[in-house]
């Protein structure tokens, strides 16, 4: 069964700084990877998706994640972050074998922006 | 276009009880998915359907159970409420339900059991 590990509960970054939020997913095939944010009250708003070809991808708002293989990873970076990026995110691994749309979520990773 | 809606936003049930939480998906979109967030667990996927069957299932007891309309609303019931159904539930909605279609999900329903 797919998994995926996202390492950092909780991630404090400076306004203006970079940021990076791991994930490792596991899968027995190509995965289709997602990310999506969640603010408070609020439902999920995906970010950014891969599916194949160009292992970096860009999302909205800014963000930008690059696919790994050899690492199983699929990291999300952003360059400048701004306070109202503080959020949940969470990494998701799809059945790209099944067809079937069911996601398979991280435990998410709290990103606090400290001005 | 109006996006996935859930009602209601909340919900205070005490234990023992049933309850039935309702999504209405994005127009045009056939798929819709639930999920339960809790903070020990996560998301978790509960089931899909489409097209009004059930194509999917998460590993969940049978005291979840959900239906799909014709005009694909979907509905979510939890019989004999337990504490630990305590969580936010969150429909997602998508246009065919494949693994490559973008899945909106709706602000969700948080229910708290007593």
């Amino acid at each position: 069964a797919q998994s995926v590990t996202q390492p950092d509960i909780h991630i404090t970054v400076s306004e203006g700084a970079s940021l990076e939020l791991r994930c490792n997913y596991s899968y027995g095939a190509t995965p289709y990877l997602f990310w999506y944010v969640q603010s408070p009250g609020q439902g999920l708003q995906l970010l950014l998706k891969y599916f194949s070809g160009d292992t970096l991808v860009q999302g909205i708002k800014g963000f930008e994640a690059e696919f790994k293989r050899s690492q199983s990873s699929f990291n999300l970076r952003k360059p400048s972050v701004h306070w109202s990026d503080a959020a949940e995110y969470f990494c998701a691994v799809g059945e790209a074998v099944s067809g079937y749309s069911t996601l398979t979520f991280g435990k998410g990773t709290m990103l606090l922006v400290s001005p | 276009k109006a996006g996935v809606t859930q009602t209601p936003r909340y919900l205070i049930k005490t234990r023992g009880q049933q309850v039935t939480l309702s999504c209405s998906p994005i127009s045009g979109h056939r798929s819709v998915s639930w999920y339960q967030q809790t903070p020990g667990q996560g998301l978790q996927f509960l089931f899909e359907y489409f097209s009004e069957t059930q194509r999917n299932k998460g590993n969940f007891p049978g005291r979840f159970s959900g239906r799909q309309f014709s005009n694909s609303r979907s509905e979510m019931n939890v019989s004999t409420l337990e504490l630990g159904d305590s969580a936010l539930y969150l429909c997602a909605s998508s246009f065919l339900g494949q693994s490559t279609d973008t899945q909106y999900f709706g602000p969700g329903t948080r229910l708290t059991v007593l």
